[in-house]
C-alpha cells in the first residue's frame, strides 16, 4: 500500500538515449510533482501537474517531458539524455496546490539516473 | 526569489546529545516552514511543519518553532539516537503563487553510539 510509487528504482543508460521514469499515486491526491536532486543533495522543483494540467515548469531542458495520463500518474520522459542529467528524481504528490494552499507533499522513493 | 539556507553539515554527535540544526528563510509574506527528513536510500519524509508565526512543529521528539523576527526555523531534539542519522532539509511554501516547495541545501545528521 504505497502511497508515492516510482519506477525504476535505478537506471543507468548511455549518453544520447531516450528514458522514461514512472510514477503513480495511490493518495487520490489532486497535484503531483517532479523534483531533482543533484549530487550535492540539493533538490529543486521541475514540474508540477494538477488535475492532469501542468501548472510549473521551471527552466527545464525541453528534453525534459512530463506527462501525465490520468491525476494519479506523472511520468517524466527524458530525451538524448546527457551526463548532467545524471542525478535522483523525486515525484510528489499532495492533495492541492491552488494559491496559499500548504499541504503536505508526499515523495516517491526516488530513481537514480546515471548517465555514462 | 524565497531561499532558504541551512547550516553546512555534515553534524557529527554521540548518542543521547543535543541538537540544533539551523534554518533562516528569506521570503514575502508569511511563508509555512518545513523540516522534511531522508534516510539512508529513501525519499523524504515530512518530519514536522509550522504555518504562520510562533507556531511550534513537532513529531518524534523534534521541535522547530516559527520565528518571524528572526526568519529562522531552527529543528532540535533533546537526546538523539542513531536511527535519527539522515539528511535532513528545511524548506518553504510562499503565501503568494503556487504551493511549491524550496528547499534548503540539506544538512547530514551523523549519530554513533
Amino acid at each position: 500500500d504505497t502511497a508515492v510509487s516510482q519506477t525504476p528504482k535505478y537506471l543507468v543508460t548511455q549518453m544520447g538515449n531516450d528514458k522514461s521514469i514512472k510514477c503513480e499515486q495511490n493518495l487520490g491526491h489532486d497535484t503531483m510533482y517532479w523534483y531533482k536532486q543533484d549530487s550535492k543533495k540539493f533538490l529543486k522543483i521541475m514540474f508540477s501537474y494538477n488535475n492532469k494540467e501542468l501548472i510549473i515548469n521551471e527552466t527545464v531542458p525541453n528534453r525534459f517531458s512530463p506527462k501525465s495520463p490520468d491525476k494519479a500518474h506523472l511520468n517524466l520522459h527524458i530525451n538524448s539524455l546527457e551526463l548532467g542529467d545524471s542525478a535522483v528524481y523525486f515525484c510528489a504528490s499532495s492533495r492541492d496546490m491552488g494559491l496559499l494552499s500548504t499541504d503536505t507533499q508526499y515523495f516517491g522513493p526516488g530513481t537514480r539516473l546515471t548517465v555514462l | 526569489g524565497d531561499s532558504v539556507t541551512q547550516m553546512e553539515g555534515p553534524v557529527t554527535l554521540s548518542e543521547e546529545a543535543f541538537l540544533t540544526i539551523n534554518c533562516t528563510y528569506t521570503a514575502t509574506g508569511y511563508p509555512s516552514l518545513f523540516w522534511y527528513v531522508q534516510y539512508p536510500g529513501e525519499g523524504l519524509q515530512l518530519l514536522l511543519k509550522a504555518t504562520k508565526a510562533d507556531d511550534k512543529g513537532s513529531n518524534k521528539g523534534f521541535e522547530a518553532t516559527y520565528r518571524k523576527e528572526t526568519t529562522s526555523f531552527h529543528l532540535e531534539k533533546g537526546s538523539v539516537q542513531v536511527s535519527d542519522s539522515a539528511v535532513y532539509f528545511c524548506a518553504l511554501i510562499s503565501n503568494s503563487g503556487y504551493s511549491t516547495l524550496t528547499f534548503g541545501k540539506g544538512t547530514m545528521l551523523l549519530v554513533s553510539p
